[in-house]
């Protein structure tokens, strides 16, 4: 099973709230990754990392940011959630471009 | 470029019957492919990978999938459906020629298991 986390599970907040998605891995990988998913729809890329330091955006366009100061760390930030931020969050991590990425459980986001 | 495509957004197959999740690929280099599945309200778990070795391809759960490079083609199938195996399936193509590159999913197949 892979160890990467997420926390928290379900997050349901009001407008104009800042808030911070924890992922962490510990399997030592250099690459990471945030994807935006609505029920049932596709994966949207939104940030990703080629290693400590390195953070780029997705395809998909989105007013969260990300860091990336330890390896096994890379949270995601919005400073003022939206109702539009409703969604799901998906942090992955792999060893190898373009090679299998090991999934977190996810972060459910509700802005009210 | 890469690109995959899953023909069926929706597949309802009944409980015992084959299960087959259509997914075609576009790579200019030697892929990688994989299918993951989703269950609600969790991440995405690997079904199966492959990597250029058998072109058959065994999983978890009784999943199988074939590489035909012939037809661009992955498709997974299982011998016999189970109400277990209701949940959302994803195609992906990576490469095993550029380390910084990443996996392109397709847009998913929802699998409807009929009782």
């Amino acid at each position: 099973e892979a160890d990467i986390y997420q926390t928290p599970r379900y997050l349901v907040i009001g407008t104009g709230k800042k808030i911070t998605l924890e992922c962490s891995q510990t399997m030592g990988h250099d690459k990471m990754y945030w994807y935006q998913q609505d029920p049932g729809m596709e994966l949207h890329l939104i940030h990703y990392s080629y290693g400590v330091n390195s953070t780029e955006k997705g395809d998909l366009s989105s007013e969260s940011t990300v860091s990336r100061i330890r390896t096994e760390h890379f949270p995601l930030t919005l400073e003022s959630a939206r109702p539009s931020h409703t969604s799901q969050y998906l942090c992955a991590s792999s060893d190898r471009g373009g090679d299998e990425q090991f999934f977190g459980p996810g972060t459910r986001l509700t802005v009210l | 470029a890469q690109s995959v495509t899953q023909l069926g957004s929706h597949v309802s197959v009944s409980e015992g019957a084959l299960v087959l999740l259509r997914c075609n690929y576009s790579s200019s280099v030697p892929p990688y492919l994989f299918w993951y599945v989703q269950y609600p309200n969790q991440g995405l778990q690997l079904l199966l990978k492959y990597t250029s070795a058998a072109t058959l391809v065994k999983g978890i759960n009784g999943f199988e999938a074939e590489f035909k490079k012939s037809e661009t083609s992955f498709h997974l199938t299982k011998p016999s459906a189970h109400m277990s195996d209701a949940a959302e399936y994803f195609c992906a193509v990576g490469s095993r020629m550029n380390r910084d590159d990443k996996i392109i999913f397709g847009k998913g197949t929802r699998l409807h298991i009929l009782p």
